[in-house]
């Protein structure tokens, strides 16, 4: 299995509905983070937590909200889908400090 | 606010020849890393070295290595030895040391192409 786990993998819906990005990982890690990448704009930070009770907003967090479940999940969602939310989502977790991410598989949302 | 800066959308290399992918950064911190990750058409995202802003000696992994200026505040990435392989986006990107700021800030990448 994967050490950190993306679900659905591609997802289409339509305007308005509201939809949840699942993440979860076995790293053991308390640190988890999500992105959006664009084509041309890289990877954007969302919503980041350090544990199960900390999370906070990154740069891009208008339209979206999320919930930390347990330090081995972390989901997204969004409220009220719109064309402009089509994008690649990663899910990312990090031991801390200096380290790098392990990045999940991705979940590839089209808003119709 | 850390920004990165990638300013070759596109590059191109012959198989097994050398290429140096650009990055600069802006920061008014000492202490903090900088990574490469590798996201080859899978999407996966790939970590391809790191490199300790503290540390002078440039990062290597095989045919991947740094060229870190510190001052100038750059952060190249050169591949030796071109594979078919190494075709990819490849993203730079910047973290702060210092604990509670482990955010990392991408760039907007790079594409790399590999001619037979």
């Amino acid at each position: 299995d994967a050490d950190v786990t993306q679900t659905p993998r591609n997802r289409i819906t339509k305007t308005g509905k509201r939809i949840m990005l699942e993440c979860s990982q076995t790293k053991g890690h308390d640190r988890m983070y999500w992105y959006r990448q664009d084509p041309g704009l890289g990877l954007r930070l969302i919503y980041y937590s350090f544990d199960v009770k900390d999370i906070n907003k990154g740069e891009i967090s208008d339209g979206y909200s999320v919930s930390r479940q347990a330090q081995a999940k972390f989901s997204l969602s969004l409220e009220s889908a719109i064309p402009n939310q089509t994008a690649l989502y990663f899910c990312a977790t990090s031991e801390g400090r200096g380290s790098g991410y392990t990045f999940g598989s991705g979940t590839r949302l089209t808003v119709v | 606010a850390q920004t990165v800066t990638q300013s070759q959308p596109e590059m191109s290399v012959q198989e097994a020849e050398t290429v140096t992918l650009s990055c600069t950064y802006d920061t008014s911190e000492s202490d903090y890393y900088l990574f490469w990750y590798k996201q080859p058409p899978s999407r996966q995202m790939i970590l391809v070295i790191r490199q300790e802003a503290y540390k002078q000696q440039n990062a290597t992994e095989n045919r991947f290595s740094v060229n870190f200026q510190k001052a100038a505040k750059s952060f190249s990435l050169k591949i030796s030895d071109s594979q078919l392989g190494d075709a990819a986006m490849y993203f730079c990107a910047y973290r702060r040391g210092n604990f509670g700021n482990e955010k990392l800030t991408f760039g907007t990448g790079t594409r790399l192409t590999i001619i037979p």
